[in-house]
């Protein structure tokens, strides 16, 4: 069963803008933890963002933002202030307590391109 | 540099033969992973380890056998390729505790003809 929607396959902003990237979760697990990986067009793949469940502030890291909403099942990225450097591939990921914390899921996916 | 270092970077195979993907970290992690990437579908879980001499299985385990017979290495085989294991690799590593993020391999990106 698909734990993790990411709804916008792609999507555009002008540089120096503020972006948010959806991401919604399915879950019965109490204690999970949420986060964003980037991958940029040379593949590798880099851990941006995490937010705990029990977390009751918002993750921030730098530009990055977590808009978590956990009654609504939800964990946006917001990034601010748009960088080209920011085009990529960008993935919610979850890991559940439930599997003992060893296991993330993935979603699909989110490309982001930005406009100069 | 430390972190997690993928072998080999691009390989092609031709439908039954078999490879062994190699994953090295220096973090002294506990947990190592490997993933399959494919256009829209994001990474797929193939096989995990919790510690040296343990694996278990992940979402897509079939067609794939692993080892961790040193806690720095995860091994990933392919007995007999196909086709449908196009793909590209990545092996992850982690410490221990809720908030850490994996560290990832560059990849590998394997074609089956």
């Amino acid at each position: 069963a698909q734990k993790i929607t990411q709804t916008q396959p792609g999507m555009f902003v002008q540089e120096k803008e503020a972006v948010t990237l959806d991401c919604t979760y399915d879950t019965s697990d109490q204690s999970y933890g949420l986060f964003w990986y980037k991958q940029p067009s040379s593949g590798e793949m880099i851990f941006l963002i995490y937010q705990g469940s029990y977390d009751e502030q918002n993750a921030t890291e730098g530009r990055y933002s977590l808009n978590f909403q956990k009654a609504r099942k939800s964990a946006n990225l917001v990034i601010s202030a748009s960088q080209l450097g920011d085009s990529a591939m960008y993935f919610c990921a979850m890991r559940e307590e439930e599997t003992g914390g060893f296991k993330t899921i993935f979603g699909a996916g989110t490309r982001l391109f930005v406009k100069a | 540099n430390a972190g997690v270092t993928q072998t080999p970077k691009f390989r092609v195979l031709k439908t039954g033969q078999s490879m062994t993907l190699l994953c090295a970290q220096d973090m002294n992690h506990e947990y190592m992973y490997w993933y399959r990437q494919d256009p829209g579908m994001g990474l797929r879980l193939i096989h995990y380890s919790v510690g040296e001499g343990t694996t278990a299985k992940g979402e897509v385990p079939d067609g794939y056998n692993v080892s961790r017979l040193k806690k720095q290495n995860f091994l990933l085989g392919l007995e007999s390729a196909a086709p449908s294991q196009t793909s590209v690799y990545f092996c992850a590593s982690r410490t221990g505790g809720a908030n850490y993020g994996y560290t990832f391999g560059s990849g590998t990106r394997l074609t089956v003809v």
